[in-house]
């Protein structure tokens, strides 16, 4: 049974980068896109961006290019980066898995990310 | 990127059947066969209930079915039970992927 866990700082000052890693047990990290996906406290889901097996990414365009999303396949991790974050970027962030062509039917349970001074 | 829309709220009584609807538009939702699920209980990880439009993972009760007619997806909840309520938010997944803002079902 693949089980994802995020972990990281829960947080962070304004204007610095949120950074978080998942680490991915019971299965390879390779053959799979892997991804993040926010929610911040009382709304709805954002997704943010993936990484392929192959290291190919792509991030959702709201986010102005402030995303970075690099894997460790020796680790089974893959990691998030976010630059300038601000108050609107206090959210719980999820790592999640997909097939292609798939929904992201695995997720980790999530972490609260708090951006505050 | 757009998100798809949803009701804020549904509601039922127990034993009685749902719907609830996801519009987007011909490029994501109309345009292809990837629209899936999400169940939400406070506190939890999102659940996957329903992909590819109308197919169910494994475990899922077969009280949730799927449905599209357009640009628009149907979640269909028959039987309420108490457990299901929980907030359900729809997804597109083909080019990229968008989620809708979410539905809040209330089981009276």
């Amino acid at each position: 049974q693949v089980q994802l866990q995020e972990s990281g700082p829960g947080l962070v000052k304004p204007s610095e980068t949120l950074s978080l890693t998942c680490t991915v047990s019971g299965g390879s990290i390779s053959s799979y896109y892997w991804s993040w996906i926010r929610q911040p406290p009382g709304k709805g889901l954002e997704w943010m961006g993936y990484i392929s097996y192959s290291g190919g990414t792509y991030h959702n365009p709201s986010l102005k290019s402030r995303v970075t999303i690099s894997l460790d396949t020796s680790k089974n991790q893959f990691s998030l980066e976010l630059s300038s974050v601000t108050a609107a970027d206090t959210a719980v962030y999820y790592c999640a898995r997909a097939m292609a062509y798939s929904p992201w039917d695995y997720w980790g349970q999530g972490t609260l990310v708090t951006v505050s001074s | 990127q757009s998100a798809l829309t949803q009701p804020a709220s549904v509601s039922g009584s127990p034993g009685q059947s749902i719907t609830i609807s996801c519009t987007g538009t011909s490029s994501d939702v109309g345009g292809y066969n990837y629209v899936s699920w999400y169940q939400q209980h406070p506190g939890k990880a999102p659940k996957l209930m329903i992909y590819e439009v109308s197919n169910r993972p494994s475990g899922v009760s077969n009280r949730f079915s799927g449905s599209k007619s357009g640009n628009t997806a149907f979640l269909t909840i028959s039987g309420l039970q108490a457990e299901d309520e929980a907030d359900y938010y729809c997804s597109s997944y083909a080019t990229s992927t968008f989620f809708g803002g979410g539905t809040k079902l209330t089981v009276l």
